[in-house]
């Protein structure tokens, strides 16, 4: 059975940093295209983060360019979601998500955060 | 950007009924790279349709989709009690992969 769980979330000031970590089982993270995808509360859903099966090409929503990060750690089988300079407008709950090829197969339950002072 | 817009935002119908839920793409899209997800209240996404018209794995086939180029279609055939959800479609073929805004379909 395929899983993967995020860890990481909560409350930080903005500006603050914060790490969000995916843990997979069931699946190699290094043979599928992993996302992270946000979800503002009550809103739709926001491709934040995208690494390739490679690990050689890596997006991110203009949103988040330049304050987030994403990484994978093969060895752990794990997917990370480095965020700084985090803002109000930041606050949502973050999934990590899977495909091989485009469509996302598998989903997280998520991991909220919420940035406030 | 391909921005997909989702309508109507709101379907109001009863079980039994048929559901039909409109996505457009503000560009041509090609079928491979259109999919479908339902969200449930406090639960994460669910593939439903992949390539516009194929069901994921443990779909029921009352869930189908249709459409290319710009202009793609959910239908529910017969409505089910836990079917009432948001649905979104999403494209992901170009970078960005963008989502729709969602469709709220409920009782």
């Amino acid at each position: 059975e395929v899983q993967l769980v995020e860890s990481g979330g909560g409350l930080v000031q903005p500006g603050g940093s914060l790490r969000l970590s995916c843990a997979a089982a069931g699946l190699t993270v290094s043979s599928y295209e992993m996302n992270w995808v946000r979800q503002a509360p009550g809103k739709g859903l926001e491709l934040v983060s995208y690494i390739s099966r490679s690990g050689s090409t890596l997006n991110y929503a203009d949103s988040v360019k330049g304050r987030f990060t994403i990484s994978r750690d093969n060895a752990k089988n794990s997917l990370y979601l480095q965020m700084s300079g985090l803002r109000a407008e930041d606050t949502a709950t973050y999934y990590c998500a899977c495909g091989t090829w485009g469509p996302l197969d598998y989903w997280g339950q998520g991991a909220l955060v919420t940035v406030s002072s | 950007e391909i921005v997909l817009t989702q309508s109507p935002g709101t379907l109001s119908l009863s079980p039994g009924e048929r559901a039909t839920l409109s996505c457009r793409a503000s560009q041509s899209v090609s079928s491979s790279y259109l999919v479908w997800y339902q969200q449930k209240p406090g639960q994460a996404p669910r593939l439903l349709i992949y390539a516009a018209s194929s069901r994921a794995t443990g779909i029921p086939d009352r869930f189908s989709g249709s459409g290319s180029g710009t202009d793609f279609t959910l239908t529910i055939s017969r409505l089910e009690p836990e079917d009432f959800a948001v649905y979104y479609c999403q494209q992901c073929g170009s970078s960005p992969r963008t989502f729709g805004q969602g469709t709220k379909l409920e009782i």
